[in-house]
């Protein structure tokens, strides 16, 4: 039990479909985040929500949507995704406090298949 | 800018012996570093981390951390390795307060 929990796992998805991707946490921490990671690739960051505010948007195209609604609960929209889109998606929270460096937490990930 | 580096794409090592994954960091400022191991199929898992104090950090499952700042390094070590070690281990740094930068991760086979 990892405290952070996405779902679904796996998603196979055509290029023209649309579908979200869910991550909870009940750790009561207060930022969250999605990291998309590849193969022979670093982890790439790619939107954070800190008290459910957006704090950073490295650059992602806007086929992918975030949405936070609460602290406990983030989802990342998916439409007209590419190929190299595929890859695993991961979720992370972590309590933040100033003057502090916690670790974050992570989730296992969604695999995710564009075909 | 904050930066980390993993120069090993992978370590091979023996069941029961010592193993070192390698880190080292670029920062402005006073590091505050981590570790973190992934299994197969599995998020990212923290091992451990360096704020401030003793150089040497101890974390999970017996792995600990050597902070080396005239050399900038972070490594990984572990006094005698097992086979359930093999995994994918990233070294990261904070860049803001609530943000990290992940090294490129350095896979560890320990063979029995």
């Amino acid at each position: 039990e990892t405290g952070v929990t996405q779902t679904p796992r796996h998603l196979v998805m055509g290029m023209t479909n649309k579908k979200s991707l869910k991550c909870e946490q009940h750790l009561g921490h207060n930022a969250m985040y999605w990291y998309k990671q590849s193969a022979k690739k670093p982890l790439e960051l790619m939107f954070v929500y800190n008290f459910k505010e957006q704090t950073e948007n490295n650059s992602v195209p806007s086929r992918f949507s975030p949405e936070c609604p609460n602290s406990s609960h983030l989802f990342l929209h998916l439409h007209t995704l590419q190929p190299e889109d595929s890859a695993l998606y991961l979720c992370a929270s972590s309590l933040q406090r100033q003057g502090q460096a916690q670790p974050q937490h992570f989730g296992d990930g969604t695999r995710l298949s564009i075909l | 800018a904050q930066s980390v580096a993993q120069p090993e794409d992978q370590v091979n090592v023996a069941e029961g012996n010592p193993l070192t994954v390698k880190c080292t960091y670029s920062v402005s400022g006073n590091p505050y570093l981590f570790w973190y191991v992934q299994y197969p199929n599995r998020g990212l898992q923290f091992l451990l981390k360096y704020i401030t104090g003793d150089n040497l950090v101890k974390g999970s499952y017996g792995f600990e951390a050597e902070f080396n700042k005239s050399q900038t390094s972070f490594h990984l070590k572990k006094p005698s390795a097992l086979v359930s070690d093999s995994a994918l281990y990233f070294c990261a740094v904070r860049r803001d307060t609530d943000k990290l930068i992940f090294g490129t991760g350095t896979r560890l086979q320990v063979f029995p």
